[in-house]
Order: structure tokens, then C-alpha cells, then sequence
């Protein structure tokens, strides 16, 4: 079975600062790994996702990840905050193991990111 | 690329109504899509897994004769919710994958509204 934990329901930073959101997984197979944005009253937007391969990954709006297996974590970073990053962030594994629940999504708790000027 | 296209946006009716939301995805043809219920500050539950042309599996837990789902064409999945009562408002979000690979990320579209009187 597979599980997210995303440490931190909030995260404030300041406009230009360093964002970091955490998100461990359990899996029982290679993990699949996906972050995804909301903003309000929308749906959720992939911003990169981990599959094999390089595991620093990099996604859109200037956000990557890194893949640690020793850690099991996929941390989402992105250098510089900006004030259009505010918004709710998901981190989800990718169900596996054949049966009823291949290709399901399981997602972590969320984080709201605030921004401030 | 992949994008999935949702409607209505928001609903509100009395109680009592039945209820019917649009999944379509607009450049991809989706084998499966998934219907998902997010509470205010929680994150997304899964409640159902539509596949074309066959019967849609259900999570642990979801009414399948108050939750119908028709996923009649590759490109278009409707989840209607019948008799509709103040507990079931919520946002209802979909999303849509080329195939149930792992690999392959889930694309969300832009949820529902529902708000029932």
C-alpha cells in the first residue's frame, strides 16, 4: 500500500526566499511521484512529476524536486518565492501493484503556501 | 496538450435534485478517468474510477446508486449525483489519463461547485 505525509499544513515565506515543501512516501513498490498546484476554486495542475531516471527533477514555474530513496522523500523547492506561488500544494504517489487499485493517485494532506510582499 | 474541461463550474439547487457534471477531455482521448470529492481544507478523496465502456469501480465507502457514473465515449465522463441533499455539497473535481500507467500523470480539470439548499 502507499501513503503521503507532507509535513507542514502551512508555509509562509517572503517574496524572494527560498520555498521548500516536504512530502515523504511509504510505497511497497518503485514509487511514482507526482506534485500538484490548486488555487482556489480550481482544479489541480501538474507542476512534475518523477517516474525513473535523474532524480532532481524540474518542473514548471521554476520548481524542481529531488527523489531520495534512502529518505523516501520528495521534497519540492523552488529558489526564489514569488507572490503567485501562493496557493495549495499536493504531493501524490501513484497506486501499483496490479489489482482495483493500479493507476489510482493517493495525495498528501496538502500544504497552503502563503507568500508574503 | 491535455486538457480536460469540466461543467458546470459551480451548482446550486434544492435539495432533492439530481445533479449532473461534465468531464471531457479535449485533446486526448482518456481510457479512464477519475472522480474525486475535496472538502474545504482536506484533500482530495478518491471516490470512483470511470473506464470507457464499462462499469465504473467504486472506493470503499461511495454510493454507487447515488454517485452514477458514465464514461459512454473516450472523451467524456458524467458523474450525476441523484437526489442531491445538503451533505453532499462539496467540490466534485475529475481528471483524466491517456491510460492507466503509472508513469502517466493524472490531468485534473477545474472542479465543481456543488451547493445544495
Amino acid at each position: 500500500a502507499q501513503s503521503v505525509t507532507q509535513l507542514g499544513s502551512h508555509v509562509s515565506v517572503s517574496e524572494g526566499a527560498l520555498v521548500l515543501l516536504r512530502c515523504n512516501y511509504s510505497s511497497s513498490v518503485p514509487p511514482y511521484l507526482f506534485w500538484y498546484v490548486q488555487y482556489p476554486n480550481q482544479g489541480l495542475q501538474l507542476l512534475l512529476k518523477y517516474t525513473t531516471g535523474a532524480t532532481l527533477v524540474k518542473g514548471i514555474n521554476g520548481f524542481e524536486a529531488e527523489f531520495k530513496k534512502s529518505e523516501t522523500s520528495f521534497h519540492l523547492t523552488k529558489p526564489s518565492a514569488h507572490m503567485s506561488d501562493a496557493a495549495e500544494y499536493f504531493c501524490a504517489v501513484r497506486r501499483g501493484a496490479g489489482g482495483t487499485s493500479y493507476g489510482k493517485l493517493t495525495f498528501g494532506q496538502g500544504t497552503i503556501l502563503t507568500v508574503h510582499p | 496538450g491535455a486538457v480536460v474541461s469540466q461543467h458546470p463550474s459551480w451548482v446550486i439547487c434544492k435539495s432533492g435534485t439530481s445533479v449532473k457534471i461534465e468531464c471531457r477531455s479535449l485533446d486526448f482521448q482518456a481510457t479512464t478517468m477519475f472522480w474525486y470529492r475535496q472538502f474545504p481544507k482536506q484533500s482530495l478523496m478518491l471516490m470512483a474510477t470511470s473506464n470507457e465502456g464499462s462499469k465504473a469501480t467504486y472506493e470503499q465507502g461511495v454510493e454507487k446508486d447515488k454517485f452514477l457514473i458514465n464514461h459512454a465515449s473516450l472523451t467524456l465522463s458524467t458523474l450525476t449525483v441523484t437526489s442531491a441533499h445538503p451533505e453532499d455539497s462539496s467540490f466534485y473535481i475529475c481528471s483524466a489519463s491517456l491510460w492507466t500507467a503509472r508513469n502517466q500523470p493524472q490531468h485534473f480539470g477545474d472542479g465543481t461547485r456543488l451547493s445544495i439548499l
